[in-house]
């Protein structure tokens, strides 16, 4: 099976940083990459699929790149209400494999 | 408006079953994949099955293959997730999820999740 490793598993940020995670599939996964956010308590919410394309709704300090085995979530200045655990998924065909998380504290 | 509610979980001893349901609103279900994806406290998001939108096809991650079947009624707009075998790493925030399209896809609508405890 496809492993997806998220790196780092943590960091420690400002407000204002730009802060990028990574994402490596074990194998090729296409373009077939969703990141999500998840905050204490609360579900995850979809930020990017297909690698780069932003969900509706979700501010534009959010990017993602990447195709077949390496991929970033770029937040380009965070922001206060950024502060979470990132999570990607890889969803080309079962297992529908999620990454680690990647926890982004304030610094 | 997309709606997920879970049900059916609570505390049960290891080696027994559980009968989870996610009953779905605001949305053409048989035209969606589903997703039951869990997290144990404290920890990250597990994927643990999937159903296509008519039910054809379905996946399991290998920590529950063998002791967990998920299964869709399109009738009632309801996914399922039977657990047998509980063990006592079971234990987690149980969501079901849907998918954007008719076969495995990204999740773009998630349930708030049913608890389910494995302890004697």
């Amino acid at each position: 099976d496809i492993q997806m490793t998220q790196s780092p598993s943590s960091l420690s940020a400002s407000v204002g940083d730009r802060v990028i995670i990574t994402c490596r599939a074990s194998q090729g996964v296409s373009h077939y990459v969703a990141w999500f956010q998840q905050k204490p308590g609360k579900v995850p919410k979809l930020l990017i699929y297909a690698a780069s394309t932003l969900q509706s709704g979700v501010p534009s300090r959010f990017s993602g790149s990447g195709s077949g085995t390496d991929f970033t979530l770029t937040i380009s200045s965070l922001q206060p209400e950024d502060f979470a655990t990132y999570y990607c998924q890889k969803y080309d065909r079962a297992p529908l494999t999620f990454g680690g998380g990647t926890k982004v504290e304030i610094k | 408006e997309v709606q997920l509610v879970e049900s059916g979980g609570g505390l049960v001893q290891p080696g027994g079953s559980l009968r989870l349901s996610c009953a779905a609103s605001g949305v053409t279900f048989s035209s969606y994949a589903m997703t039951w994806v869990r997290q144990a406290p404290g920890k990250g998001l597990e994927w643990v099955s999937s159903v296509s939108g008519d039910g054809a096809y379905t996946d399991y991650a290998d920590s529950v293959k063998g002791r967990f079947t998920i299964s869709r009624d399109n009738s009632k707009n309801t996914l399922y997730l039977q657990m047998d075998s509980l063990r006592v790493d079971d234990t987690a925030l149980y969501h079901c999820a849907k998918g954007s399209g008719i076969h495995y896809s990204r999740i773009d609508y998630w349930g708030q999740g049913v608890l389910v405890t494995v302890s004697s």
